[in-house]
């Protein structure tokens, strides 16, 4: 499969437990998006990456949000402190400059 | 700020019916494209229009981008069961190389 793959495709934690997401992307893809969802709403940019340089992080992510990719090509999201308004899918996408995104299946949080 | 509005966000049509949806963006694009994402699912892209007044068809699905490129419009014919989904445009809001900044998108229900 030389698709975007996101693990794991579900994590349920615990209110103030830290989480990490991981995204593999297509591997030519220098650009790399994390966006969040919730029911009803489009994505949500949180921040993205041409090749291991972090280019843009929403103002709306707290500190506790944190991204990397290291060698430009898989990346981590990590969360600490959890809370229940966190819960949401947490979606990456891979994609060339100025083209069309390809999306992983996602990592659905809940906290609880 | 800027933004990639999508009004309304839902819409219900018999199937048969056509449908048409519209894009707005409060900057001008250099591209835009449009996503679907079905029920349980993550976007999946459909196309992308670059120049001005362009007009791109995929079977019954139109698409146009505006002379002004700061609009999109999707347009189904004689909608089916199948179309069901959200349907979500997305473009560069600052300038070719920015980030991908998504509308809200439109939940299409189709009723058979």
């Amino acid at each position: 499969d030389t698709g975007v793959s996101q693990n794991p495709r579900h994590k349920i934690t615990k209110r103030g437990q830290n989480v990490t997401f991981r995204c593999d992307p297509i591997s030519e893809h220098n650009r790399l998006y994390w966006y969040r969802q919730t029911l009803g709403q489009g994505p949500e940019f949180l921040t993205y990456f041409q090749n291991e340089a972090q280019l843009e992080k929403s103002r709306l992510l707290s500190d506790r949000f944190s991204a990397e990719r290291p060698k430009g090509s898989f990346s981590t999201l990590e969360i600490q402190r959890t809370e229940q308004g966190d819960s949401a899918m947490y979606l990456c996408a891979s994609s060339l400059v100025n083209s069309e995104a390809f999306f992983g299946q996602g990592t659905r949080l809940t906290v609880v | 700020g800027q933004q990639v509005m999508q009004i309304p966000q839902y819409q219900h049509v018999q199937e048969g019916e056509d449908f048409t949806t519209y894009c707005n963006s409060s900057t001008t694009l250099s591209n835009i494209q449009w996503y679907k994402q079905r029920p349980g699912g993550h976007p999946v892209f459909l196309i992308q229009l670059v120049k001005s007044g362009e007009v791109k068809k995929q079977k019954r699905l139109t698409f146009q981008f505006g002379e002004a490129k700061k609009n999109s419009s999707l347009h189904i014919t004689a909608t089916q069961t199948t179309d069901v989904g959200t349907y979500f445009c997305a473009g560069p809001q600052r300038g070719a190389n920015s980030k991908l900044t998504f509308g809200k998108g439109i939940t299409l229900s189709v009723r058979p």
